[in-house]
């Protein structure tokens, strides 16, 4: 079955960087787009970024861009985000999702999600 | 940017009730929304896309409705596992979650 877990969380102080990982399992990674997606502490969700599955298209939040970078190994299965200028309010669950196989007129949903990954930017 | 605004923040309810969750969208987008059920501790489950459109085992008691700014997810009756917290997320001009819907007993 579908798997995504998420890794490289942790306290971080502002101005930092940390570099997050997703490792994926049980479908043709390839083959999909893919997403990051954070949720501050007691707060909704915030979409942060998504890769096209050949990186083609890479797309960011406006509260992220110029400071993260999404990338992909598509041999070894794997997404990444690396953060860096690292704030407080940055401080959230990171979970990477699929952009999924439910679509309605070529735009499609996150179908999975991993368990997600913590960061906590603190001086 | 375009915002989604659920209503109400929490909704009380016993099970067997009928619970209607609303989102509402700061300009048009189409069908392209969906629905999301989130647990404590939890990652987010794909409930309802394009509007209208069940995933794949998503019970029949969930139901979503609505085009353009309005929208509506329905639970004809709660059962237990149904007490969560509920987003809805937009995908016709990039992506956007609403801040979510408290279903609690």
């Amino acid at each position: 079955q579908v798997q995504l877990v998420e890794s490289g969380g942790g306290v971080v102080q502002p101005g930092r960087s940390l570099r997050l990982s997703c490792a994926a399992s049980g479908f043709a990674f390839s083959r999909y787009a893919m997403h990051w997606v954070r949720q501050s502490p007691g707060k909704g969700l915030e979409w942060v970024t998504l890769t096209s599955y050949d990186e083609s298209d890479r797309q960011y939040a406006d509260s992220v861009k110029g400071r993260f970078t999404i990338s992909r190994d598509n041999v070894k299965n794997t997404l990444f985000l690396e953060m860096n200028s690292l704030t407080t309010e940055d401080t959230a669950v990171y979970y990477c999702a699929r952009d999924g196989d439910y679509c309605t007129s070529g735009r499609c949903y996150l179908d999975h999600w991993g368990q997600g990954t913590p960061v906590t930017v603190s001086s | 940017e375009i915002v989604l605004t659920q209503s109400p923040a929490t909704l009380s309810l016993s099970p067997g009730d009928r619970a209607t969750l609303s989102c509402r969208a700061s300009q048009s987008v189409a069908n392209y929304l969906a629905w999301y059920q989130q647990k404590p501790g939890q990652a987010p489950r794909l409930l309802i896309y394009g509007a209208s459109n069940r995933a794949t085992g998503v019970p029949a008691r969930f139901s979503g409705s609505g085009s353009g700014t309005d929208f509506t997810l329905t639970i004809s009756s709660l059962e237990p596992e149904d007490f969560a917290v509920y987003f809805c997320q937009q995908r016709s001009s990039s992506w956007t979650f609403g801040q979510g819907t408290k279903v609690e007993i």
